[in-house]
């Protein structure tokens, strides 16, 4: 079955450091996008990209970059860490622009 | 500025009765409109959607209502079972490009829903 995986699930890292996220889907989707969810805020838009070498900034996406070069992985980096961006984060995917999402299970990062 | 809003962070409900979870939105160029659910250490799981040509879509248990003119949507739920606590996002979106986030989904913060025996 298709799916999208993140890596890891839970990572605690120290302020300053650069970390990078993993998503990897095999829907062979154009659509991927980074979320991060945080209480009283629900779910925020970080970085989506609708194809290879396609980004494009969200909401949040200070401290943020992503690169896309093949169809089935969005990695997310983090440059340099802060205790802000202690959170959880959710990778998605979609078939069709604008329509539903398909989610990764999350990655819970502490920034120490 | 959030574009979609879910006034409610919490609801609670007995066990066979309905559940409505409301959300609203701002913006005039929304066009579809989807309930996520979600589970503590889960991913958001696609519920049920409907677009704006129509005002009302069933699924099962799972009833999503839209109103334009007011821009509102809810979501009910008959009957209620406690599997069904959860985490619920309302999330729309616009087949028109926006520049701050393409056609992204816009989401709300949730409600959380507590159904109780």
């Amino acid at each position: 079955d298709a799916e999208i995986t993140q890596s890891p699930r839970h990572k605690i890292t120290e302020t300053g450091r650069q970390v990078t996220l993993a998503c990897h889907q095999t829907w062979n989707h154009n659509n991927m996008f980074w979320y991060r969810q945080d209480l009283g805020h629900g779910l925020r838009l970080i970085h989506y990209s609708y194809g290879v070498h396609d980004t494009n900034k969200g909401e949040v996406s200070d401290g943020y970059s992503v690169s896309r070069s093949n169809t089935e992985d969005l990695p997310l980096t983090l440059e340099s860490a802060a205790s802000s961006q202690t959170s959880v984060y959710f990778c998605a995917s979609s078939e069709r622009a604008g329509e539903k999402l398909f989610f990764g299970s999350g990655t819970q990062l502490s920034v120490l | 500025d959030q574009q979609v809003k879910q006034n409610s962070p919490s609801l609670s409900v007995q066990e066979g009765r309905i559940s409505i979870l409301n959300c609203d939105y701002t913006n005039s160029m929304f066009d579809y409109f989807l309930w996520y659910k979600k589970y503590p250490a889960e991913g958001p799981t696609f519920l049920i959607s409907i677009s704006s040509i129509k005002d009302k879509n069933e699924d099962g248990r799972f009833t999503v209502f839209l109103n334009k003119s007011a821009k509102h949507l809810s979501l009910h739920i008959v009957p209620s079972q406690p599997g069904d606590s959860a985490v619920y996002f309302c999330a729309a979106s616009a087949h028109v490009y926006n520049s701050n986030s393409g056609y992204a989904l816009n989401f709300g913060k949730g409600t959380s829903l507590l159904v109780t025996p």
